[in-house]
């Protein structure tokens, strides 16, 4: 069974430029999560996506967008990065559909560094 | 609102020690807890689950986890800690009442002494 990957691993980016994140669910799963961890906070939850549409989001501006493909592969677009953007994003996948959509398996993150 | 509070920014226990780490919910209804742990620079490892039934679950690693809906807590207990598991430990609580959102406290950083 294949796990969570994402990549790349790290990323530097400029202020004001554009960043897509990208995940792989595993095997089985049609739902993936994403969250944004700053240094030292716990995670916080940015959108869930189910069967390509968004299924929920949490408390972050429209210049976070995503997108999920038809093999729940998934995409996280940040646009006009800020400096606070500048933390570890984390995607998740889960079986959708009741309480299964909560059992979530983490993947690596992404190390997003904006300067 | 909901919220996920862990009083414990960080615990140093001995090794061979009991643990307890606390956790406190905010939340209208029965929520879905967990407890999740990170190791330096990795993603997160899913050590235990409560969706409804037994308060008492078991994890991996030899945790378990005790929900207490008066107390509205969700403390993660291990009887002999192993410097293995010296990581960061963060309780999360699933809402199923706004649309599928989850919510971690800021976490409890664990020092295992020798």
């Amino acid at each position: 069974e294949t796990g969570v990957t994402q990549s790349p691993t790290h990323l530097i980016k400029t202020r004001g430029q554009q960043v897509t994140l990208r995940c792989s669910s595993q095997s089985g799963h049609n739902t993936v999560s994403w969250y944004q961890q700053a240094l030292g906070q716990g995670p916080q939850f940015i959108f869930q996506y189910y069967r390509e549409e968004e299924n929920g989001r949490g408390n972050f501006p429209p210049r976070f967008s995503g997108l999920q493909f038809p093999n729940y592969s998934s995409e996280l677009n940040v646009n006009a990065l800020e400096l606070d953007d500048s933390a570890l994003y984390l995607c998740a996948s889960s079986k959708g559909g009741g309480s299964g959509a909560y059992e979530q398996y983490f993947g690596p993150g992404t190390r997003l560094t904006v300067t | 609102a909901q919220s996920v509070t862990q009083p414990d920014i960080h615990i140093t226990v001995s090794e061979g020690a009991s643990l307890e780490l606390r956790c406190n919910y905010s939340y209208g209804a029965t929520p879905y807890l967990f407890w999740y742990v990170q190791s330096p620079g990795q993603g997160l490892q899913l050590l235990l689950k409560y969706f409804s039934g037994d308060t008492l679950v078991q994890g991996i690693k030899g945790f378990e986890a005790e929900f207490k809906r008066s107390q509205s807590s969700f403390n993660l207990r291990k009887p002999s800690v192993h410097w293995s598991d010296a990581a960061e430990y963060f309780c999360a609580v699933g809402a199923t009442n706004t649309g599928n959102q989850f919510y971690f406290g800021t976490g409890t950083s664990l020092t295992v002494i020798p």
